[in-house]
């Protein structure tokens, strides 16, 4: 079975720090990953996506994550955060083998501090 | 383009009533899905649509049934809704490529009282 962990529900990092948000998988076979990150009272936008290839990925607003496939994580990153970048984030997966299911994590408060 | 709208955005049950939640997209997008998000659980998939006239179940399928109307259309009903039910409703979908990304509706916040 498909699952997807956000280990942390809450990450505070002070602005023009370096930001990570964790995320692990566990998928049967090839994974495709997503982060998505949701803003108040909004749906889900769409920030980033690896399917395969250069394992550091580049994503709207100046996100990257970097897929490992020996420690099943994608975990997001951004090297300057802004007090914008406050949110909840999401990681999703969807295994090549299965035909449309896409598995959410439980997602991460990002606060950034002035 | 209008993208993936809901109806109703709020709505107030009281338990054991029913009502049908409206998706649509108008991107000419296969694939369908709804979720529900809770704190702390991030987002359930319930049930989704791969292509019209096919449905199946999610994680949380259990009070729940869906209807794949045409390509445009899938619905999500509450045949008799329960507290257990309150949450935000999600709909998204996907062109056809399975590794494209979901495009989110704003959502239906349901209270069932």
């Amino acid at each position: 079975a498909q699952s997807v962990a956000q280990p942390e529900d809450q990450v505070n990092v002070a602005e023009g720090n370096p930001l990570t948000v964790k995320c692990t998988y566990s998928v049967s076979g090839n994974p495709y990953l997503f982060w998505y990150v949701q803003y108040p009272n909004r749906g889900l936008q769409f920030l980033l996506k690896y399917i395969t290839g250069d394992n550091l990925v580049k994503g709207s607003y100046g996100f990257e994550a970097e897929f490992n496939k020996s420690q099943t994580s994608f975990h997001l990153k951004k090297p300057s955060a802004l007090v914008s970048d406050s949110a909840l984030y999401f990681c999703a997966v969807r295994a090549y083998s299965s035909a449309s299911k896409i598995i959410f994590g439980s997602g991460t408060r990002l606060s950034i501090r002035p | 383009n209008a993208g993936v709208t809901q109806t109703p955005k709020f709505q107030v049950l009281k338990t054991g009533q029913s009502m049908t939640l409206q998706c649509a997209q108008d991107m000419n997008h296969n694939s369908m899905y709804w979720y529900r998000q809770d704190p702390g659980m991030g987002l359930r998939l319930i049930y989704y649509s791969a292509s019209e006239g096919t449905t199946d179940k999610g994680e949380v399928p259990n009070g729940y049934n869906v209807s794949r109307l045409n390509k445009r259309e899938f619905s999500l009903r509450l045949e008799s809704a329960a507290p257990s039910q309150t949450s935000v409703y999600f709909c998204a979908s996907i062109r056809l490529a399975e590794y494209n990304e979901q495009f989110f509706g704003p959502g239906t916040r349901l209270t069932v009282l």
